[in-house]
């Protein structure tokens, strides 16, 4: 069992609704990530948040917005997708941001498979 | 900036057969090397990382990897492959920036 929850398992929304994503962990980690995975690709960073503040953004379209209402939680709001967004998106987090130069390896949730129509 | 080098997009081995999976990383700095797997359907879970001290280190589900500076790698490798290995294998590295950078991953499929 994975000790990065993430709901929904499976999301399917049309271009012009709104969603988020739910990300939680209990660790007691102080990073957090958001990633994208398309199929048979690596997974891509889109944000990360350090002790709870926005710390990376890799040029993420507006349409995407994260969310770190505390140290546990991790959203990632949804609104007015494109098909091209459909993809695996994969919540992690770390005991320290990896800036810090200690050895966190990141723990994943098992993922959110999103298909937008 | 860093990046990751993973040889073969499909590696195919024999049931007790060893396995190898090649990692070529770039990097200014030291890096911090991870070996990561992932399962149909789940998310990434780390087999084993090298931060610093022993270039041999040793991982989950009987997994290793060697840190070579001079040849700049960091293959996997198991004595002994079991069919429930069969999964996506992706080597990663870290420069300590906050980014965790990928390969482009390697699939396993073992044969019985």
């Amino acid at each position: 069992d994975t000790e990065v929850t993430q709901t929904p398992k499976h999301l399917v929304m049309g271009m012009t609704n709104k969603k988020s994503l739910k990300c939680e962990q209990h660790m007691g980690h102080r990073a957090m990530y958001w990633y994208k995975q398309k199929a048979k690709k690596p997974p891509e960073l889109m944000f990360v948040y350090s002790y709870e503040k926005l710390s990376i953004n890799e040029s993420v379209p507006s349409r995407f917005s994260p969310e770190c209402p505390n140290s546990s939680l991790l959203n990632l709001h949804l609104h007015a997708l494109q098909p091209e967004d459909s993809a695996l998106y994969l919540c992690a987090s770390s005991q320290n941001p990896l800036a810090t130069g200690y050895n966190s390896p990141l723990h994943f949730g098992n993922g959110t498979r999103l298909t937008v129509t | 900036a860093q990046s990751v080098t993973q040889l073969g997009s499909h590696v195919s081995v024999s049931e007790g057969a060893l396995v190898l999976l090649r990692c070529n990383y770039s990097s200014s700095v030291p890096p911090y090397l991870f070996w990561y797997v992932q399962y149909p359907n789940q998310g990434l879970q780390l087999l084993l990382k090298y931060t610093t001290g022993a270039t041999l280190v040793k991982g989950i589900n009987g997994f290793e990897a060697e840190f070579k500076k001079s040849e700049t790698s960091f293959h996997l490798t198991k004595p002994s492959a079991h069919m429930s290995d069969a999964a996506e294998y992706f080597c990663a590295v870290s420069e300590r920036g906050n980014k965790l950078v990928f390969g482009a991953g390697t699939i396993l499929r073992v044969k019985s």
